[in-house]
């Protein structure tokens, strides 16, 4: 089973809400991510955890609070967003052990959250 | 700095054709990975095909194919007897580090392919 699934799949709130996206993935990947992604442009890495840590955090806005609970899970908390946060984003996970290159694990991703922030 | 080009921002193919995605990238680093991913309008990003800087042999998957050529720093994918189902937008991407977990992936801008009938 190669499945990453995240919830909600669009999400439509206002700049003064709070709201959280999960990602949950059940492979025993040991890395997770964040992507932000524009309509025809590349996805932008947010954060990324390994082994339940955060191991990499790309300058993002504090209003972005990454957190994750447990191996399998990803959460994202947004807290008075900007209309130009409206985006999809896409959670991703890879394995990160028992083979080496590390470099050689590939990302599996989600569907997305398509977000849109009024 | 590491950075991957993908010069064609829309390709058509005829239905039943190969076609080449073309990518370059650059990087300082001896050790890093090469990957291809696929974006329907959907949204969801699949993975297609994966090449190793000392990997000599290209790689193939399937219908896919990775052209890879060190020397020129470059990674093109090749799609034989394309489908409709072909239709989206495909991303190269690198990624460097041994034994960097959770390494970062670099993304190209995309090159969106569409497959007429």
């Amino acid at each position: 089973d190669t499945e990453v699934t995240q919830t909600p799949k669009h999400l439509v709130m206002g700049m003064t809400n709070k709201k959280s996206l999960k990602c949950e993935q059940h492979m025993g990947h040991r890395a997770m991510y964040w992507y932000k992604q524009k309509a025809k442009k590349p996805p932008e890495l947010m954060f990324v955890y390994s082994y339940e840590k955060l191991s990499i955090n790309e300058s993002v806005p504090s209003r972005f609070s990454p957190e994750c609970p447990n191996s399998s899970l990803l959460n994202l908390h947004l807290h008075a967003l900007q209309p130009e946060d409206s985006a999809l984003y896409l959670c991703a996970s890879s394995q990160e052990r028992n083979r080496f290159p590390l470099y050689s694990y590939e990302q599996y991703f989600g569907p997305g959250t398509r977000l849109t922030v009024t | 700095a590491q950075k991957i080009t993908q010069t064609q921002p829309g390709m058509f193919v005829q239905e039943k054709e190969a076609v080449t995605l073309d990518c370059t990238y650059d990087t300082s680093d001896q050790s890093y990975g090469l990957f291809w991913y696929k974006q329907p309008s959907s949204g969801e990003m699949i993975f297609l095909i994966y090449q190793g800087s000392y990997d000599e042999q290209n790689a193939t998957e399937g219908r896919y194919s990775l052209n890879f050529q060190k020397a020129r720093k470059s990674a093109n994918l090749v799609i034989s007897a394309s489908q409709l189902g072909d239709s989206a937008m495909y991303f190269c991407a690198m990624r460097e580090g041994l034994y960097n977990q959770g390494g970062k992936l670099i993304f190209g801008q995309g090159t969106e392919l569409s497959v007429k009938p």
